[in-house]
């Protein structure tokens, strides 16, 4: 079964707009991790925020922020103020039990001038 | 610090033929991950090494073997390559399995990427 969802495929934004970029996730180990990555055209994968299952505040890393909806299982990415340089695709991803991480299959972002 | 550095950046191969890529991670790093992306099947786990012992291990056959060298070091072997192994194969290390709970990141080399004729 999938355990990270992320249902859209490719999202456009315009520069300096806030985008939300979707993840939903299937565990039911109460102890979990969530990332997010991003991938420019280089192929490194870039850490951008942690959230963790008992985490009570939702995570923020400078533009980054993390919508964490714990009875629902999701974990959407906030950027906001997106540049140019945003372009990229972003990986959702959680870590369970003594499992390594597990990846969905990303969101294309384009950002528009 | 130096980051995560795998080679070779890219590789050619033919069907039948058996592939070695190698990583080695940030120093001070002892746990190695291996991840295979494909833009179909999207980024799928392989095998994780700490301590020179493999840790955990994805749904791969066993062509996909991979070691960990005493220096923390990690290489994937694939043998047998089939047109399907065409992929971009990521390293990641982190300092060890279960250290920082379960909100240590992995930090991500630049990949090989192997093509296959």
């Amino acid at each position: 079964a999938q355990k990270i969802t992320q249902t859209q495929p490719g999202m456009f934004v315009q520069e300096k707009e806030a985008v939300t970029l979707d993840c939903t996730y299937d565990t039911s180990d109460p102890s979990y991790g969530l990332f997010w990555y991003k991938q420019p055209s280089s192929g490194e994968m870039i850490f951008l925020i942690y959230q963790g299952s008992y985490d009570q505040q939702n995570a923020t890393e400078g533009r980054y922020s993390l919508n964490f909806q714990k009875a629902r299982k999701s974990a959407n990415l906030v950027i906001s103020a997106s540049q140019l340089g945003d372009s990229a695709m972003y990986f959702c991803a959680m870590r369970e039990g003594v499992w390594d991480m597990r990846f969905g299959a990303g969101t294309r972002l384009t950002v528009k001038p | 610090k130096a980051g995560v550095t795998q080679t070779p950046r890219y590789l050619i191969k033919t069907r039948g033929q058996q592939v070695t890529l190698s990583c080695s991670p940030i120093s001070g790093h002892r746990s190695v991950s291996w991840y295979q992306q494909t833009p179909g099947q999207g980024l799928q786990f392989l095998f994780e090494y700490f301590s020179e012992t493999q840790r955990n291990k994805g749904n791969f056959p066993g062509r996909f073997s991979g070691r960990q060298f005493s220096n923390s070091r990690s290489e994937m072997n694939v043998s047998t390559l089939e047109l399907g192994d065409s992929a971009l194969y990521l390293c990641a290390s982190k300092t060890s399995p279960g250290t920082g709970g379960r909100g240590e990141k992995l930090f991500f080399g630049s990949g090989t990427q192997l093509s296959v004729l």
